[in-house]
């Protein structure tokens, strides 16, 4: 059971918009902490590929883009293309825990 | 550029410790934490800990307090993850990855290290 919620999968077509979620609650998200994204391609180490909620690490393209508002927070990718099928993971802080924390991941589907 | 090295698969059986190496380079050592990431065939991603490089002050998460022993070595710029007391359900691909801070993020990641608990 992960301590941040996300969907276990999202899909759309080429081109489409798609958004994934990830709910906390007051003691990560929703307490302040910055959340992050990570890629993870089939067989490969996560990448990160958004941080502090909104920022682009150099190199990651403008199609995706995080946001935050309360205890939640969405990544959204636009224009999907066939190379973003990935599993994706969302992290925060929790003060209760000491801990970063993750979703349990959301694996994008390309169709 | 910055770049995370971990050691190879290892296979144990129940009862044993593992220690994963974690090299890194391109960076100031002491500038950077290194935290510590598991994840189970098909399983989401789980935390172990964190290690301040420049001290070595350590926060382990509850779960693995008592098993996990994270280590630097400035000499070498490695970071180390012992595992005692493996159990089959520990059996997994073990990450480190760069993190300026104990909240993370974790910005650059090793290509991670397959232990395998078996009898």
């Amino acid at each position: 059971q992960s301590v941040l919620t996300q969907p276990p999968s999202v899909s759309g077509a080429p081109g489409q918009r798609v958004t994934i979620s990830c709910t906390g609650s007051r003691s990560n998200i929703g307490a302040g902490y910055d959340v992050h994204w990570y890629q993870q391609l089939p067989g490969t180490a996560p990448k990160l590929l958004i941080y502090s909620n909104g920022i682009r690490p150099s190199g990651v393209p403008d199609r995706f883009s995080g946001s935050k508002s309360g205890p939640s927070a969405s990544l959204a990718i636009t224009g999907l293309q066939a190379e973003d099928e990935a599993d994706y993971h969302c992290q925060s802080y929790d003060r209760s825990l000491s801990a970063w924390v993750f979703g349990g991941g959301t694996k994008v589907t390309v169709l | 550029q910055v770049q995370v090295v971990q050691s190879g698969a290892e296979v144990k059986k129940p009862g044993a410790s593992v220690k994963v190496s974690c090299k890194v380079s391109g960076y100031n050592f002491n500038n950077f934490g290194i935290g510590w990431v598991r994840q189970a065939p098909g399983q989401g991603l789980e935390w172990l800990g964190w290690i301040n490089s420049y001290n070595g002050n350590t926060n382990y998460a509850q779960k693995f307090q008592g098993r996990v022993t994270m280590t630097t070595d400035t000499s070498t710029t490695t970071v180390y993850m012992e595992l005692s007391s493996l159990r089959f359900d520990d059996t997994a691909v073990y990450y480190c990855a760069r993190a300026h801070a104990a909240w993370g993020p974790g910005d650059y990641w090793g290509q991670g290290t397959l232990v395998t608990v078996s009898s």
